[in-house]
């Protein structure tokens, strides 16, 4: 079985720009979730899809979006980029979300932000 | 809220000698699970062990052993005669039950393994 595989994996973006990451989970998983890692912040949760719905979100600004397709795939999109958004965005996907699912993780895709 | 801390932000030992890391979390909880991963230099965070709250024995695979202790709400990970191989960032996590997938990480420990 593919695992959890994330598009693009690196990306310069200035300033100002909009970016849109993509993952894709593994064939059969209805729940994605994204998360942020930073040097300063650590890993910290951004939200979770589940069946086309976000089922939660991390404290986070506006600027920080997603949505999830049919399919299970699902897209983050970061508008206005900041500096701070600089930054290895991780997805992880699992059967149902929750309880006693394990969540597996895609490569990551690293934000640089100039 | 919950919260998950790390205290050591770096270890560093010598091929096979025995190491512990270190996990304490934070929940009101009283349905919750906790989660070990490894963080290899490629960035992928690879699962080792899932843990809930009503199950306190602890573990054993290879190497690895998990010691949880509900008294001190402690989580710890030993790594028993260490490899060059076991040299990357370990990471703590706690998941509530009515919180989906909602992770809280602890903010790892970067293990260095020398020959």
């Amino acid at each position: 079985k593919a695992g959890v595989t994330q598009t693009p994996r690196y990306l310069i973006k200035t300033r100002g720009q909009q970016v849109t990451l993509s993952c894709s989970p593994i064939s059969g998983h209805r729940s994605v979730s994204w998360y942020q890692q930073t040097p300063g912040q650590g890993l910290q949760f951004l939200f979770e899809y589940f069946s086309e719905t976000q089922r939660n979100k991390g404290n986070f600004p506006g600027r920080f979006s997603g949505r999830q397709f049919s399919n299970s795939r699902s897209e983050m999109n970061v508008s206005t980029l900041e500096l701070g958004d600089s930054a290895l965005y991780l997805c992880a996907s699992s059967l149902l979300g929750g309880g006693r699912d394990e969540q597996f993780f895609g490569p990551g895709t690293r934000l640089t932000v100039l | 809220a919950q919260k998950v801390t790390q205290a050591q932000t770096e270890i560093s030992v010598v091929e096979k000698e025995d190491v512990t890391l270190d996990c304490v979390y934070e929940t009101r909880d009283t349905t919750y699970y906790l989660f070990w991963y490894k963080q290899p230099p490629s960035g992928e965070l690879v699962f080792l062990i899932r843990r809930n709250s009503f199950d306190e024995q602890n573990e054993i695979s290879g190497r690895y052993s998990w010691n949880f202790q509900k008294s001190t709400s402690s989580f710890n990970f030993t790594i028993t005669a260490s490899q060059v191989v076991d040299s990357a960032v370990y990471f703590c996590a706690l998941r509530i039950n009515n919180a989906g997938n909602m992770l809280t990480f602890g903010g790892g420990t970067r293990l260095m393994v020398k020959p």
